[in-house]
This record gives C-alpha cells, structure tokens and sequence, in this order.
C-alpha cells in the first residue's frame, strides 16, 4: 500500500512570500505529525493531529506557523511571510491512532529553501 | 529542551564490523525509538523499546535502555555498506501525547 506523501518535494520561495506544504498520510491514520529538520539538527516538533480533537500546536515556532488536516486526511502546513531561517526540510508522520508507543511512519518530506 | 544527544556525530568502520551509536536524554521517557535516514530520504523506523525493557534485538540490531542514566545505545553487528545513513534516537515523553524528540543523529559510513 502507499506510504506518507508530501508535496511538493522542493520549494523555493523569496523571502517575504508564504508557502503551502501539502501531506496525504497512510489510509486509515489517524495521527498527524509533522516535523522540521534544520540542516545539521535533529528533527523538532511542530504540530500534532488526532482524529477530531484540538491540535497540540506547541512546537510551532512563531504564529507565522498554521496547520490544518481536513476531513481527517490530508495535512496542510502553512508559513507565511517566510523567512530564510525557516529553511529546513519538513517531514510528516502518521500512525494508525494517537498515544504513545505507535510507530510512526515518515513520509519522504519537502525541502524548503527560502532566498 | 527535551532533545537528546547522540554520540558520536560521525562514525566510519569497515564493512563487517560493528557500529555502535550512543543517546542521551533528559527527561523521563514513556519509550525510546530509533530511525534511520537515508540521504534525502524521509525516516524509517527500526526499533522501539519501552521504559521499562533493558533490552530489545531485531536481526542485526540490539538496542539497549538504560533509564537511571538516561541512556539509549543502538548497536549494528555485521555492518555493512547498505547500512550507511543517519541514525536518529526519538524519545517518547511519559505525559501520553506521542510526539517525537529526536536527538541530532550519527551519521555511519560502512566502508565497503
């Protein structure tokens, strides 16, 4: 079966503009997970989706970051006004439901240069 | 910050030998995982062991759990050069939401 999809894999973008980074997750995941990985860092936190509840938004870094998973499916990650630090890749993750000890798969994530 | 630490950043063997990777980290855990990422590939998960397991194996793999030194260590016996990538430790925190912190990573080249 298909594993996580991101799109779009590249993005560059001037600085200043804001950007749209899409996630289709594994059929029948619940969980939505999508993290940052800064070049030569280890992956952070950003936002966290379970079925209907509220996302646990804390590793948002500023509220330039918004995030959206509608109809319980596809993840949309937003940044606007983008700025050259947030260039990173971003990679999202999905598990057959929330709580701790599930696997989480990664999809193959979107490289984010912003100029 | 709940970041673990992995050590060493870089390791280089020869092909046969083992690698073993080292993390840290700072907080109580409800589990620990380790990933692998291949060069501009997404991760892939390899093995997860529980705060209360010592050890765990997974064909090449062992990985052991020391939670009184906060401690995790992923070993690979019989390296070889498929297993050259970037080797992550993710902890799970004890609060219940399953979010990941991941450590900074090893970065393992097997010499063929």
């Amino acid at each position: 079966g298909a594993g996580v999809s991101q799109s779009p894999s590249n993005k560059v973008t001037e600085k200043g503009k804001d950007v749209e980074l899409r996630c289709d997750p594994i059929s029948g995941h619940t969980a939505l997970y999508w993290y940052r990985q800064s070049l030569g860092q280890g992956l952070e936190f950003l936002i966290y989706f379970q079925g209907n509840s509220a996302p646990d938004k804390s590793g948002l870094p500023s509220d330039r970051f918004s995030a959206e998973r509608t109809g319980g499916s596809v993840s949309t990650l937003t940044i606007q006004r983008t700025q050259q630090e947030d260039s990173a890749v971003y990679l999202c993750a999905s598990t057959i439901m929330g709580g701790s000890g599930k696997t989480q798969y990664f999809g193959p994530g979107t490289r984010l240069l912003v100029l | 910050s709940q970041q673990g630490e992995e050590d060493p950043q870089a390791l280089s063997i020869q092909e046969g030998e083992n690698a073993t990777m080292n993390c840290s980290y700072k907080t109580s855990i409800n589990n620990l995982q380790w990933y692998r990422q291949n060069s501009g590939r997404g991760l892939v998960h390899l093995i997860l062991i529980r705060s209360n397991e010592r050890e765990k194996h997974s064909g090449r793999l062992r990985v052991t759990l020391d939670t009184s030194k906060k401690s995790s260590s992923l070993l690979i016996t019989a390296s070889r050069a498929a297993d050259t990538a970037s080797y992550f430790c993710a902890t799970v925190l004890q609060t219940g939401a399953n979010n990941l912190f991941f450590g900074t990573g090893t970065r393992l080249t097997v010499i063929p």
